[in-house]
């Protein structure tokens, strides 16, 4: 199974808004709703940000939206803050019950 | 509170086995799958296998097929990933992640602090 596609990095200035976008096949994101995102600091473990698409978890800022459409899923932060800054993954259930994560993307708030 | 804690970093040889365990509290363990994860240094992560807790169902990345045995033990609420005839290919940090049932389907809600695996000779 192929990694899912994402930029290898996305950045912005404080307070901007920016996408991350992360592509697969009709046979993972584009077959069940089931799209997940992790957020990635240094020597951290994961944290999920968004689960089914575009649920967000309890505690994860409303900053913090995602969507879907065919095969593309998409992550959006807004108004950036320095926090944000980390690697950001999805991944995605696929038709042969298993799993396929992105290739990551590098968030930088310049 | 849901806590997920695993074993600690492993050096093992070239051609030897690793295993990994995955201690879970907080929530019904059976009524859970947990999942395993890796990643090399600076690399992306990759999903390389999950257990469902109840059934004991398993499915491993196509990559590891033949290499990976993921188990569990419900009278400890563990979950243990062993990996063999490892290589220097094989270092890399391994995380479990529990998916909660309850709280619905394919996400790994709860993550393990890492074990992180070297392989050297």
């Amino acid at each position: 199974q192929s990694a899912l596609t994402q930029p290898a990095s996305v950045s912005g200035s404080p307070g901007q808004s920016i996408t991350i976008s992360c592509t697969g096949t009709s046979s993972d994101v584009g077959a069940y709703n089931y799209v997940s995102w992790y957020q990635q600091h240094p020597g951290e473990a994961p944290k999920l940000m968004i689960y089914d698409v575009s649920n967000r978890p309890s505690g994860v800022s409303n900053r913090f939206s995602a969507s879907k459409s065919g095969n593309t899923a998409a992550l959006t932060i807004s108004g950036l803050q320095p926090e944000d800054e980390g690697d950001y993954y999805c991944i995605s259930y696929t038709t042969t019950t298993s799993y396929v994560f992105g290739t990551g993307t590098k968030v930088t708030v310049l | 509170q849901v806590q997920v804690v695993q074993s600690g970093p492993e050096v093992k040889k070239p051609g030897t086995s690793v295993k990994v365990s995955c201690e879970a509290s907080g929530f019904t363990f059976s009524n859970s799958a947990v999942q395993w994860v890796r990643q090399a240094r600076g690399q992306r992560l990759e999903w390389i296998g999950w257990i469902v807790i109840a059934s004991g169902n398993t499915n491993y990345a196509e990559n590891l097929q033949g290499r990976l045995t993921i188990s569990r033990d419900m009278s400890t609420n563990t979950a243990y990933m062993e990996l063999s005839s490892l290589g220097s290919e094989d270092t890399a940090v391994f995380y479990c992640a529990a998916e909660l049932y309850s709280n619905g389907c394919c996400f790994f809600e709860h993550w393990g602090q890492g074990t992180l695996v070297t392989v050297s000779s």
